[in-house]
């Protein structure tokens, strides 16, 4: 399996709601984060996990919440956001961290769309 | 991190090659150059790596020169299903601070 899975594909939520993006790898990688991409802008990177421990945090607000409950699994908790935070959420996983190297880079999900209404 | 300069866009047409440079002046010794590939609504795909001289895939080409302040990007015979945006990337291995996505390059093959 040489995947990065994200569910759901689309979401949909109010400024109240709570809602979780899941994020699943079966590739070994043991360094997985995600990353917030606006439309034509380039993903910017949120929160990085190794060995699953949060090793970077970029300056995200609390109203995005990560969580790392095994070394597959990457969720992202959402609560009370915003219309500026609709965009393309992206999950990636490397082998270790940096993702450069011998080994191939970063493997991408296909992104969870957010719109907050 | 080395910071990356390319164009903001290209247009090419079938079955042309496309060649699409990045700039890196400050690339550092222990850095890794890295091209990846997004078509809209996905997430980036990585393409090719490298770190000096030449480096051929299945898919592309990348061309570093022997002082590494640029990196080509080579894509033969381009096809439709090849627009998409590049993103040329520029980092040490154990960063421990990520890889920082620049602008990318939107490259647009016409029929």
């Amino acid at each position: 399996d040489t995947e990065v899975t994200q569910t759901p594909k689309h979401l949909v939520m109010g400024m109240t709601n709570k809602k979780s993006l899941k994020c699943e790898q079966h590739m070994g990688h043991r360094a997985m984060y995600w990353y917030k991409q606006k439309a034509k802008k380039p993903p910017e990177l949120m929160f990085v996990y190794s060995y699953e421990k949060l090793s970077i945090n970029e300056s995200v607000p609390s109203r995005f919440s990560p969580e790392c409950p095994n070394s597959s699994l990457l969720n992202l908790h959402l609560h009370a956001l915003q219309p500026e935070d609709s965009a393309l959420y992206l999950c990636a996983s490397s082998q270790d961290l940096g993702g450069q190297g011998a080994d191939q880079g970063y493997t991408f999900g296909s992104g969870t769309r957010l719109t907050v209404v | 991190l080395a910071k990356t300069t390319q164009p903001i866009s290209m247009d090419s047409y079938e079955g042309q090659e496309v060649n699409i440079t990045c700039s890196h002046n400050n690339i550092a010794t222990n850095d890794y150059i890295t091209w990846y590939q997004q078509f809209p609504s996905q997430g980036p795909r990585f393409i090719i790596q490298g770190y000096k001289t030449k480096v051929t895939n299945e898919v592309a080409s990348l061309f570093i020169p022997a002082d590494r302040k640029s990196s080509t990007l080579s894509l033969p015979r381009v096809s439709l299903s090849d627009t998409a945006v590049y993103y040329c990337l520029v980092g040490p291995r154990w960063a421990g601070n990520m890889l920082t996505f620049g602008g990318g390059t939107r490259l647009m093959v016409k029929p």
